[in-house]
């Protein structure tokens, strides 16, 4: 099946620097990624939809400016978390549709845990 | 709006016995629904879905069925097994390609 992947699995950062983190198709080509954000206990929270070589739609109360997404390949996509402080401190996810599947489908990558101090 | 929301876990099971995990949803329109598996340390694995009224999505031992009337897709097991222990994730998928997940259960298979 397809598969998608995120680096870092886990990183720790001090507050007001900015972390990356990156989400791959690994055997197929992603129209779209979605990024994801599950606080303990609760549901994945979607975050923004990016499509590639355009900008990210971003849900209601994410902070664009917060959360850059760049979307620059069809098989990469970037999230970087600026300035990062502790209430960013989260599990954050992506996903990627593929070009052939059906509009519904996506493959989730394992996820990678932020902890800013 | 869209929601879904789903029982909390932990639920603890011993091998072979009957699973059933609730699963309700509110939306407008016609969604997809989905179970989505999570095992330690792997991404979201879809496990069954259906796109349709009455559908009954299943996979692996696994079956839900979309019940409209009472905005449900259960999800149930005859018999499991300890390689089930993971988080299950119920889902809907509005005509936007928009996903909304229920908040997980985690479920425990004891030998």
């Amino acid at each position: 099946g397809a598969v998608v992947s995120q680096h870092p699995s886990w990183v720790i950062c001090k507050s007001g620097t900015s972390v990356k983190i990156e989400c791959r198709s690994l055997d197929f080509q992603a129209t779209t990624m979605f990024w994801y954000r599950q606080f303990p206990k609760q549901s994945l929270m979607l975050m923004a939809t990016s499509n590639e070589g355009s900008k990210a739609t971003y849900e209601q109360g994410v902070e664009k400016d917060k959360f850059l997404i760049n979307h620059a390949s069809l098989t990469l996509s970037t999230l970087t978390v600026t300035s990062a402080h502790p209430e960013d401190s989260s599990f954050y996810i992506c996903s990627a549709q593929g070009l052939a599947a059906s509009y519904n489908e996506q493959f989730f990558g394992p996820g990678t845990r932020l902890t800013v101090l | 709006g869209n929601s879904v929301t789903q029982m909390e876990g932990p639920v603890t099971l011993s091998e072979e016995a009957f699973l059933t995990i609730n699963c309700t949803y509110t939306a407008t329109g016609y969604p997809s629904l989905f179970w989505y598996v999570q095992y330690p340390g792997e991404g979201l694995q879809l496990l069954l879905k259906a796109t349709k009224a009455d559908d009954k999505g299943s996979n692996k031992g696994f079956e839900a069925t979309y019940r409209k009337e009472t905005t449900s897709f259960h999800l149930e097991k005859g018999s499991v097994q300890v390689s089930d222990s993971a988080v299950y994730f119920c889902a809907l998928s509005d005509n936007v390609n928009k996903f909304y997940f229920g908040s997980g259960t985690k479920l425990n298979v004891k030998p």
